[in-house]
């Protein structure tokens, strides 16, 4: 089965409102990361948090590892805030093999 | 501080054409990674090296496809024989071991007709 599902799978937002993302996985994760892609642009990493909270700007990451549950809240949304956002879990210490969720597309009307 | 270069950006082929992707890291990185990204999913790693070894190649459909990384820098992934569902944007990233951050490049966009 899928072992990163991300939800909702799409989401449309006026500019300004809040937006809550869900991540849930399904084995053991050692890190958890978000990722942003715009569209036709790369991936760009926001957040490695393994457990807790952490804030950068507007974005807030939170996961609870041992519910193997993560969300990213984006407050304030801008319409640059558009693109696919994507989580993403590590289950090898050793390995850093990363598995990605289908992802999040976000898209923010002015 | 250059990123991660790829190259070709697109590509389009006939099935059973051969196709080479190549990456550049970012310099000093020792741990590189491809991955496959098929339209509307997320990137699914296909190898990864850690300087010219590769780690795990699990992924990767050895009939078709194979990554070279001879001297522990640069890499080329080749699709021997593409097929239709092949189609899809190939990225590569990469980072120092034991940090948790990988640097994509821009990807490559293979679509096989």
């Amino acid at each position: 089965g899928q072992q990163v599902q991300q939800s909702p799978a799409s989401l449309v937002l006026q500019e300004g409102e809040n937006a809550e993302l869900q991540c849930n996985f399904s084995s053991t994760a050692t890190r958890l990361q978000w990722f942003y892609q715009h569209p036709g642009g790369r991936l760009v990493s926001l957040f490695y948090n393994p457990s807790g909270t952490k804030h950068t700007g507007r974005l807030t990451s939170t996961t609870v590892t041992n519910e193997r549950r993560g969300s990213l809240h984006i407050s304030s949304s801008q319409t640059t805030d558009s693109g696919t956002y994507f989580c993403a879990i590590d289950r090898d210490t050793n390995a850093y093999k990363v598995i990605f969720g289908k992802g999040t597309h976000l898209h923010v009307l002015p | 501080e250059a990123g991660v270069t790829q190259s070709p950006r697109y590509a389009v082929l006939q099935e059973g054409q051969a196709v080479s992707f190549w990456c550049d890291p970012i310099s000093g990185h020792d741990t590189l990674y491809w991955y496959q990204q098929p339209r509307d999913q997320g990137p699914q790693l296909l190898v990864y090296f850690r300087d010219e070894a590769v780690i795990d190649n699990s992924q990767l459909p050895s009939d078709r496809f194979s990554a070279v990384r001879p001297k522990g820098t640069n890499s080329t992934l080749k699709i021997q024989s593409a097929k239709q569902g092949d189609t899809a944007t190939y990225l590569c990233a990469s980072s120092f071991t034991n940090q948790d951050t990988q640097y994509f490049g821009p990807g490559t966009r293979l679509l096989v007709l």
